[in-house]
């Protein structure tokens, strides 16, 4: 079965840095998404990774290894408006989006 | 502002009625998609459609239909609600074909709840 897994919560201190993990197994792969969902919100793209390597987008860097399955979003420079829930996504071999359950980030000051 | 709208925002519904989630977008995307958010579950597809005139099934269809008329209008409607039907549906589109990478944006949901 297809599968993406992310840790259910994570705890970090404004100005710092937190590093999210996405590992996944699907039947194919044409991309992996991250996004983030404010509470009572809809998504919102953050990041798109098709190629191994980082992709640096301001404070906000995403990374693909395929080989691995893996992937991690890094948020640098935390201010409270960071805290949401992150949402991995595979696109599998029908280009459809598979989910990850997301991550809860809680932001201390 | 473009994007996409849904309605209604919320919604109480007695077992056993019908109901259509309604959802629009102005961006004159190709593909429209409905999915349903649990606690403690990721995004899951119900139903989506590549472009106007067709529809397919996603990983969680029954007891929902889908119907797309035109580009802009994809309704989701549930024939007879059920209390495990209760969730917050989200519709998404994005400028794709079928077989493209592009990315979803998405509407600002529905919570709905069945008693």
């Amino acid at each position: 079965g297809q599968n993406i897994d992310q840790p259910t919560e994570m705890t970090a201190t404004e100005g710092a840095i937190v590093q999210i993990n996405c590992t996944y197994q699907t039947s194919g792969f044409n991309g992996l998404f991250w996004y983030q969902q404010h509470a009572g919100e809809a998504p919102t793209f953050l990041s798109y990774n098709v190629l191994d390597g980082l992709e640096e987008k301001g404070r906000f860097s995403s990374f693909l290894s395929r080989s691995k399955g893996y992937s991690y979003l890094l948020l640098k420079e935390l201010q409270m408006k960071d805290s949401a829930s992150y949402l991995c996504a595979v696109m599998d071999s029908n280009y459809q989006l598979i989910w990850g359950a997301g991550t809860k980030l809680i932001i201390k000051p | 502002i473009a994007g996409i709208t849904q309605a209604p925002t919320s919604q109480i519904l007695a077992a056993g009625r019908r109901m259509t989630l309604r959802c629009t977008q102005d961006m004159r995307h190709n593909a429209m998609y409905w999915y349903r958010q649990d606690l403690g579950l990721g995004l899951r597809l119900i139903h989506y459609s590549n472009t106007a005139g067709t529809t397919g099934k996603g990983e969680v269809p029954d007891g929902y239909s889908v119907s797309r008329a035109n580009t802009d209008d994809f309704p989701l409607t549930l024939a007879s609600a059920v209390p495990s039907q209760t969730s917050v549906y989200f519709c998404a589109s994005s400028d794709a074909t079928g077989g493209s990478t592009d990315t979803q944006y998405f509407g600002p949901g529905t919570r709905l709840t069945v008693l």
